[in-house]
C-alpha cells in the first residue's frame, strides 16, 4: 500500500521556465515532508523539506508547498536549469514513525 | 568527506552465493536504514536500526540479515542469493533524536544475481 504517490513519471520543461512536481499522500500522521533529487548511479540527495506546521518553505530557486487538507505537496523550481534534470522523489515521515515513505519519483528534463 | 559510504558499488554474483554490503556513516546519526530500489524505481524500507537496535524489519526474507556493530555501521548480509534479489540497495542514516531530520543516503550498491 503506497502511502506517498507521485502520479507523473516524467516532466519536460524549457530552461528558464517553472518546473512543478507534485506529490500526494494518504497518511494523516505524516508531519514532515521532503524532496530528494537523484542523478543516475548516485544516491538520492536531500533538497528541501517542510514541517506540517508550515504551508511553504523556500530555499533559493526551490519552494515546497504543503496543502494538508488535500494531502498534497508540490515542489516548484524557478527558473529551471539544465542541471536540474534528474529524478525527484518526495518522501514523508512522522515524528513517531520509524521510516521514511517515498514516492516512485518524477523524472525531470530541463531542455536548454 | 563522504557522509554515508557503502561498499561495494557494484556486486555481480551467482545464484546461491552469500554476499555482504557494508555501510558506514560519519554524521553522528543515531538511526540507520537499508532501502531497496526495485526495477520499478520504488524505494522500499527493509530495515531500520536505532542505536544498534533493530526497530523495523519489513517483510524481507530471512536470508537478509542486518548487522550493526556500532552506531556508525550497518552491514547487510544476504544468504543464498536469488535472481529476484537483483536491485539497488541504499544505506541511509538520520538523526531521530532531534525530531524531524532528513535522511542521508549512500550512493547505492547495484546487486546483479546471475
Amino acid at each position: 500500500d503506497q502511502q506517498v504517490k507521485q502520479n507523473s513519471p516524467s516532466l519536460s520543461v524549457q530552461e528558464g521556465r517553472i518546473s512543478i512536481l507534485n506529490c500526494d499522500y494518504t497518511n494523516s500522521m505524516f508531519d514532515y515532508f521532503l524532496w530528494y533529487k537523484k542523478y543516475p548511479a548516485e544516491g538520492p540527495t536531500f533538497l528541501i523539506s517542510i514541517s506540517s506546521i508550515k504551508d511553504k518553505n523556500e530555499d533559493g530557486r526551490f519552494t515546497v508547498f504543503l496543502n494538508k487538507s488535500a494531502k498534497h505537496l508540490s515542489l516548484h523550481i524557478v527558473p529551471s536549469q539544465p542541471g536540474d534534470s534528474a529524478v525527484y522523489f518526495c518522501a514523508a515521515d512522522s515524528n513517531t514513525g520509524n521510516q521514511f515513505y517515498f514516492g516512485t519519483g518524477t523524472s525531470l528534463t530541463v531542455i536548454p | 568527506d563522504t557522509a554515508v559510504s557503502q561498499t561495494p558499488k557494484y556486486l555481480v554474483t551467482q545464484m546461491g552465493n552469500d554476499k555482504s554490503i557494508k555501510c558506514e556513516q560519519n554524521l553522528g546519526h543515531d538511526t540507520m536504514y537499508w532501502y531497496k530500489q526495485d526495477s520499478k524505481k520504488f524505494l522500499k524500507i527493509m530495515f531500520s536500526y536505532n542505536n544498534k537496535e533493530l526497530i523495523i524489519n519489513e517483510t524481507v526474507p530471512n536470508r537478509f540479515s542486518p548487522k550493526s556493530p556500532d552506531k556508525a555501521h550497518l552491514n547487510l548480509h544476504i544468504n543464498s542469493l536469488e535472481l529476484g534479489d537483483s536491485a539497488v540497495y541504499f544505506c541511509a542514516s538520520s538523526r531521530k533524536d532531534r525530531g524531524n531530520s532528513p535522511l542521508h543516503f549512500g550512493n547505492g550498491t547495484r546487486l546483479t544475481v546471475t
